[in-house]
């Protein structure tokens, strides 16, 4: 238990569904993260935001839409996904963002 | 621009052995430097990380890693493997604060195979 929670931890979902992903934590940080991991592949950073402004948006597609409402709550909005879209979502949030990460269990994503 | 390479993808090794996992980054500037350790089904937590001071830093389990300014190199070692460090460990830098380069980038991680 790192203080940092996603839901839900599995989501199959269609290429024209909706649907979110959630991230809280509880250790009273500023900077919160969202990467995606997939096989055979290095960790990708997607967005960052500090003190619940994004200050980072790696090239992300816009079918991935992120939500910062405070600075203990994280979303992920996802629509109109691909396939090559299934991966493992980690969420992740450091005190600042030069410093180390506490990362939550992930959501794992099947895009049918 | 940043990069973190780990040329080691998967490493087989017996209990007892010695471990040495390789990272090497790219950036001109003053650097933080972790190793994250992800084991089997469970998350991704921070094994040691390097800000300043002494370049030999220890980490939890055993680990301990050394930076290498003049490689840009900061290695994860342990004298003695267990089973249970079978996980997959990535390396990761980032730049201080005030640096214009902040973004974390990890490496493509070394997974680590142990045979009781």
């Amino acid at each position: 238990e790192t203080g940092v929670t996603q839901t839900p931890r599995h989501l199959v979902m269609g290429m024209t569904n909706k649907k979110s992903l959630k991230c809280e934590q509880h250790l009273g940080h500023n900077a919160m993260y969202w990467y995606k991991q997939s096989a055979k592949k290095p960790l990708e950073l997607m967005f960052v935001y500090n003190f619940k402004e994004q200050t980072e948006n790696n090239s992300v597609p816009s079918r991935f839409s992120p939500e910062c409402p405070n600075s203990s709550h994280l979303f992920l909005h996802l629509h109109t996904l691909q396939p090559e879209d299934s991966a493992l979502y980690l969420c992740a949030s450091s005190q600042d963002q030069t410093d180390e990460q506490f990362f939550g269990p992930g959501t794992r994503l099947t895009v049918l | 621009a940043q990069s973190v390479s780990q040329h080691n993808h998967h490493v087989i090794l017996s209990e007892a052995a010695s471990l040495e996992l390789g990272c090497n980054y790219s950036y001109g500037g003053t650097v933080n430097l972790f190793w994250y350790v992800q084991y089997p089904g469970q998350h991704l937590q921070l094994l040691l990380k390097y800000f300043s001071g002494d370049p030999l830093v220890k980490g939890i389990k055993g680990f301990e890693a050394e930076f290498i300014k003049s490689k840009f190199s900061f290695n994860l070692r342990k004298p003695s493997v267990q089973w249970s460090d079978t996980a997959e460990y990535f390396c990761a830098v980032n730049a201080p604060r005030g640096s214009s380069a902040s973004k974390i980038i990890f490496g493509s991680g070394t997974r680590l195979s142990i045979r009781p």
